[in-house]
């Protein structure tokens, strides 16, 4: 079956641009999560949807950064005015919340973003 | 949000044992511990997930104490295809619509032959 799909997979912008991220997740999928990792670095939490509930949208940032999704699911991750440090991959993933809360995430590619 | 702390990296040979502890000294009683394996240019990809005391599965082992403060990724027999960075993750298993999500900054392995 086919796995979380993001697009698109390099996107090199000029500083100052808005650019969009999208993700398709695994169908069925009602979690969906985005991350950001730097070179070299971890991943830092960025958003969380999960059904119909409010995303937790507690590891943005800053309000340049916004995501929706649409229908339960796909999601688009958008950067405003995009500076030099919003570098980085950004990484989706999409789950499902099991019984007695235990859940896999199933992560995309990513996209590699460069702001130039 | 819960912190962890994990080594920076560590080196092993093949078919050796590997030990990777996580710390997560305020681990809340929601969460739940779940390991990821990274390899380069590639998105995470979940090893095990556990609650407290032991589990284990086809390719690892997850040890974690009474007081759940920390827990211990085990790999058995590592293979040169093991190399790669191990993320420990303390999240809500909790579908309340929000979920604190903390990544370690992660171990990198590197076996060697």
């Amino acid at each position: 079956g086919a796995g979380v799909s993001q697009s698109p997979s390099n996107k090199v912008t000029e500083k100052g641009k808005d650019v969009e991220l999208r993700c398709d997740p695994i169908s069925g999928h009602t979690a969906l999560y985005w991350y950001r990792q730097s070179l070299g670095q971890g991943l830092e939490f960025l958003i969380y949807f999960q059904g119909n509930s409010a995303p937790d949208k507690s590891g943005l940032p800053s309000d340049r950064f916004s995501a929706e999704r649409t229908g339960g699911s796909v999601s688009t991750l958008t950067i405003q005015r995009t500076q030099q440090e919003d570098s980085a991959v950004y990484l989706c993933a999409s789950s499902l919340i099991l019984a007695g809360g235990l859940y896999e995430q199933f992560f995309g590619p990513g996209t590699r973003l460069t702001v130039l | 949000l819960a912190k962890t702390t994990q080594p920076i990296s560590m080196d092993s040979y093949e078919g050796q044992e590997v030990n990777i502890t996580c710390s997560h000294n305020n681990i809340a009683t929601n969460d739940y511990i779940t390991w990821y394996q990274q390899f380069p240019s590639q998105g995470p990809r979940f090893i095990i997930q556990g609650y407290k005391t032991k589990v284990t599965n086809e390719v690892a082992s997850l040890f974690i104490p009474a007081d759940r403060k920390s827990s211990t990724l085990s790999l058995p027999r590592v293979s040169l295809s093991d190399t790669a960075v191990y993320y420990c993750l303390v999240g809500d298993g909790g579908d309340t619509g929000r979920r604190a999500l903390t990544f370690g900054s992660g171990t990198r392995l590197q076996v060697q032959p």
